[in-house]
């Protein structure tokens, strides 16, 4: 397996655009998670899903994130419009959630830079 | 709110040296707790998983252990190498996902 798939790696915008990343779980993994990391912060969990449905999407800093998991294959987190503080490491994770919990694999990440 | 901290957030050794970092949480009520480690500029990369019914996990030159009873887990680094420089994570999976802040590893050759 190619493990997590995260596109772009990098983003340059200007601030008020918007921005979605893109994401393809490990296949086989029912469980999916948007992470954003700073050095202020470390990293944060924005949401999670479970089977395509988002469960806990209270790390999401505002209205302005959005995120969809379509189907099982596929996630998108969207910044509408994106602010110079969203210039962060947003990584995506996946895993299979049995009852002995979650064993995460991260994806390389997406450096975001707004200007 | 679980709470996780990682200390030293730096640490520095010399090649050769067994060495020991830390992981701390407040809240016992855990699933499982996980060990990664982060190289400069890139992604996070599973080394231990640790389920909540274990003591302990053991890959190659690492070693983790678990008491939840303290809120403490460590991980042991045997002969540490120059390799293995990197930052080092501990994750929690309880009713949330909580990260520690990370300790930075430097083995000096």
């Amino acid at each position: 397996d190619a493990g997590v798939i995260q596109s772009p790696r990098h983003e340059v915008t200007e601030m008020g655009q918007e921005v979605t990343l893109r994401c393809k779980p490990i296949s086989g993994h029912n469980s999916l998670f948007w992470y954003r990391q700073t050095m202020m912060r470390g990293l944060e969990l924005l949401i999670y899903f479970n089977n395509n449905v988002p469960i806990d999407d209270s790390g999401m800093p505002e209205d302005r994130f959005s995120a969809k998991m379509p189907n099982a294959s596929f996630s998108t987190l969207k910044i509408q419009p994106s602010e110079p503080r969203d210039s962060a490491v947003y990584f995506c994770a996946s895993s299979y959630s049995g009852i002995s919990g979650y064993e995460q694999f991260f994806g390389p990440g997406t450096r975001l830079t707004v200007l | 709110k679980q709470e996780v901290t990682q200390i030293p957030a730096a640490l520095s050794v010399p090649e050769g040296e067994n060495l020991v970092l830390n992981c701390s949480f407040t809240d016992s009520a855990i699933y499982n707790l996980q060990w990664f480690r982060q190289d400069p500029g890139k992604g996070l990369t599973s080394l231990l998983l640790i389920q909540s019914s274990q003591r302990e996990q053991t890959s190659g030159r690492l070693n983790a252990s678990l008491d939840k009873s303290s809120g403490r887990s460590t991980l042991y680094i045997a002969a540490s190498q120059p390799g293995d420089s990197a930052t080092y994570l501990c994750a929690i999976t309880g009713n949330q996902f909580y990260f520690g802040t990370g300790t930075s590893l430097t083995v000096i050759p």
